[in-house]
């Protein structure tokens, strides 16, 4: 069975304290591993689709990267705005459909 | 991305009644759209699964004559939630992609609230 389990469930930073935010993923030959934001009341947003291990994306403050057993979602000086839900989601070789992890919830302190 | 609205954006309604929700692709090709639904504090539970012009695919304790879902373009799905009651209160989302195209990203559509009194 597909597994994507994210860490830590929550973090609290202060404004341009950088962290990571960590994915791991058992998954059937892996066909994609996705990041996406969420806010309150909102849909996911998304931001990056990785498709094999050493394969890296940036997007402002935000750089995801990929290994054969995990994803790590970087963040470089964060601001306010950047608190929000973060969602890992892994695709395997059989389905269409994705595995989603619990999220880690970012607030990022002023 | 593509962009994905829904409709309505959140609605209320009496326990025994039938609710739809629309979906769609305002600039995208879905050829596969998603129904999501998502309680409070956790994350994203999958529903079904459909193809345009085939019928969905549910996810297992998810009752097809409870939620029915109609891909019936690539730019329009609808949920219909029959008979609610409190609790299928929740928050559903849906989301699109075209796998024809090899590409699994999904993208999602603002959420649709819904709360059965």
């Amino acid at each position: 069975e597909d597994q994507v389990t994210q860490s830590p469930e929550a973090l609290r930073l202060q404004e341009g304290e950088s962290s990571s935010l960590n994915c791991s993923y058992t998954v059937s030959g892996l066909r994609g591993l996705f990041w996406y934001r969420q806010d309150p009341g909102k849909g996911p947003e998304f931001l990056f689709t990785l498709y094999s291990a050493g394969e890296e994306k940036e997007k402002e403050r935000l750089k995801a990267t990929l290994t054969k057993k995990e994803s790590f979602l970087h963040i470089t000086a964060p601001k306010p705005e950047d608190s929000a839900t973060y969602l890992c989601a892994a695709a395997n070789s059989g389905y269409s459909t994705l595995t989603f992890g619990k999220g880690t919830m970012l607030l990022v302190s002023p | 991305g593509a962009v994905v609205s829904q409709h309505p954006s959140w609605v209320i309604c009496k326990s025994g009644t039938s609710v739809k929700i629309e979906c769609r692709s305002l600039d995208f090709q879905a050829t596969t759209m998603f129904w999501y639904r998502q309680f409070p504090k956790q994350s994203l539970m999958l529903m079904a699964t459909s193809n345009e012009g085939s019928k969905a695919t549910y996810e297992q304790g998810v009752e097809k004559d409870k939620f029915l879902i109609n891909h019936a373009s690539l730019t329009l799905s609808t949920l219909t939630v029959t008979s609610a009651h409190p609790e299928d209160s929740s928050f559903y989302i849906c989301s699109v992609s075209d796998i024809r195209a090899g590409d699994e990203t999904q993208y999602f559509g603002p959420g649709t609230r819904l709360l059965v009194l």
